[in-house]
């Protein structure tokens, strides 16, 4: 159980094009999911915290328009690079926090994507 | 300021090596510590420690925490090559919604 998911993998795109980023629970609902970003060679940063059905809360730093969080969803959150540039390159993962059951109250986290900007 | 920190933040051994990777912080309302092991991916879970004094163990791996003194060790005995990763640190906080502040992490290259 607690599987989170992210789609897509791996994205390269051209400078000032938008990205979307998906994460899912897989087999568990998530009404709080967690955005991070990792640079190389350094720890994960957290962006915002996403919660269904309202708006999501952003780190101190982090542009909320520039990162658009959607939660619309128990299962899906999304997040959409506005205008990329090359400095938005990175590593992004998502988190779901489970809870009851066989659940550990705890963050499960996504596989990531890496986003290219050239 | 939420703080973890974690010591040492590089660590170079030989397969059959026992290591000790250390975490400390400064938080407030703290909710839980949690090892994490990260390879080329994202984290993936070791344990998660809510109480001090009680040691989880997991094969190889155990973990304890000092609620008293603000710190938790993650001990590997018997290394091996596949144990090469970066370990992070990070403390759930209890306001919000448990948001994790995570440390620096701890890179550990097992050598044959």
């Amino acid at each position: 159980g607690a599987v989170v998911s992210q789609h897509p993998s791996w994205v390269i795109c051209k400078s000032g094009t938008s990205v979307k980023i998906e994460c899912r629970s897989l087999d568990f609902q998530a009404t709080t999911m967690f955005w991070y970003r990792q640079f190389p060679k350094q720890s994960l940063m957290l962006m915002a915290t996403s919660n269904e059905g309202s708006k999501a809360t952003y780190e101190q730093g982090v542009e909320k328009d520039k990162f658009l969080i959607n939660h619309a969803s128990l299962t899906l959150s999304t997040l959409t690079v506005t205008s990329a540039h090359p400095e938005d390159s990175s590593f992004y993962i998502c988190s779901a926090r489970g809870w009851g059951g066989s659940l550990k109250e705890t963050q499960y986290f996504g596989p990531g994507t890496r986003l290219l900007v050239l | 300021e939420d703080k973890v920190v974690q010591s040492p933040l590089s660590l170079v051994v030989h397969e059959g090596d026992t290591v000790t990777l250390n975490c400390s912080y400064e938080v407030t309302n703290f909710r839980s510590l949690l090892w994490y092991k990260q390879e080329k991916k994202a984290p993936t879970f070791l344990f998660m420690l809510t109480s001090s004094g009680i040691e989880k163990k997991s094969g190889r791996l155990s973990s304890i925490l000092d609620k008293k003194e603000l710190f938790s060790i993650l001990n590997i005995t018997a290394t091996q090559t596949g144990d090469s990763a970066v370990y992070l640190c990070a403390v759930e906080v209890l306001r919000n919604t448990g948001k994790l502040i995570f440390g620096q992490g701890t890179t550990l290259q097992v050598k044959p």
